[in-house]
């Protein structure tokens, strides 16, 4: 079955720095690639996402690339926000299955 | 507005007693789950549904339960709840499977004494 691996499990930057999350994903025939970020006693919540005939995708101060060949996708959050703390999330739904596989989680911490 | 409900948010329990999470969506989804979240692993699927009476297993299904009797409700049967059933879960729905956006309810806590 599909595999995905987030890293890293934990990130804390300062208030205005850059942060990337990078998953990497075993089936190839994935074709939807979304983030969710989750905040603490909430549900997940889709933040961006990325299909695979797209390389990349921005909306503000987040972006997601991926990279088919090396199956890899990442989400980039520039010029971080306090409010941006909180649990990330990647998700790779398997080819050929209605069962998604998500990672296992970021912590991301934006220090003031 | 569009939204995942679950109920209860909370509930704390014993060994054995049957117990039922609610499961309601508004926005005329096909595609419905459960998932469960426990530190360390992220959030593992249940059970799925595609539609009314269209019901599946996902990766962690043993010792429960679902039904989709209307498109709109979902719920999450525990027969006979055992320990290690505690965990937190989740019910979602996107339009029509995985390759779509999922929406998630805010989650329920399950403590099984």
């Amino acid at each position: 079955g599909e595999n995905v691996e987030q890293h890293p499990s934990t990130l804390s930057v300062q208030e205005g720095d850059s942060a990337v999350i990078k998953c990497t994903y075993s089936d190839s025939a994935s074709n939807y690639f979304p983030w969710y970020k989750q905040e603490l006693g909430k549900g997940p919540q889709l933040i961006i996402d990325i299909r695979s005939n797209v390389g990349e995708k921005k909306d503000q101060r987040i972006a997601v690339t991926l990279n088919k060949t090396a199956k890899h996708f990442s989400l980039h959050i520039t010029e971080t926000q306090p409010e941006d703390s909180a649990v990330y999330f990647c998700a790779a739904p398997r080819g050929g299955s209605y069962i998604p596989t998500f990672g296992r989680g970021t912590s991301l911490i934006v220090h003031p | 507005e569009a939204q995942v409900t679950q109920n209860p948010r909370y509930l704390i329990t014993v060994t054995g007693k049957k117990l039922t999470v609610t499961c309601s969506q508004n926005m005329n989804h096909e595609y419905m789950s459960w998932y469960r979240q426990d530190p360390g692993l992220g959030l593992r699927q249940i059970y799925y549904s595609m539609n009314v009476e269209v019901t599946d297993k996902g990766d962690v299904p043993e010792g429960y339960k679902v039904s989709r009797k209307e498109k709109r409700n979902f719920p999450l049967i525990l027969e006979s709840p055992s320990p290690n059933q505690t965990s937190l879960y989740f019910c979602a729905s996107s339009l029509d499977g995985p390759n779509q956006p999922q929406h998630f309810g805010d989650g329920t806590r399950l403590s099984i004494l």
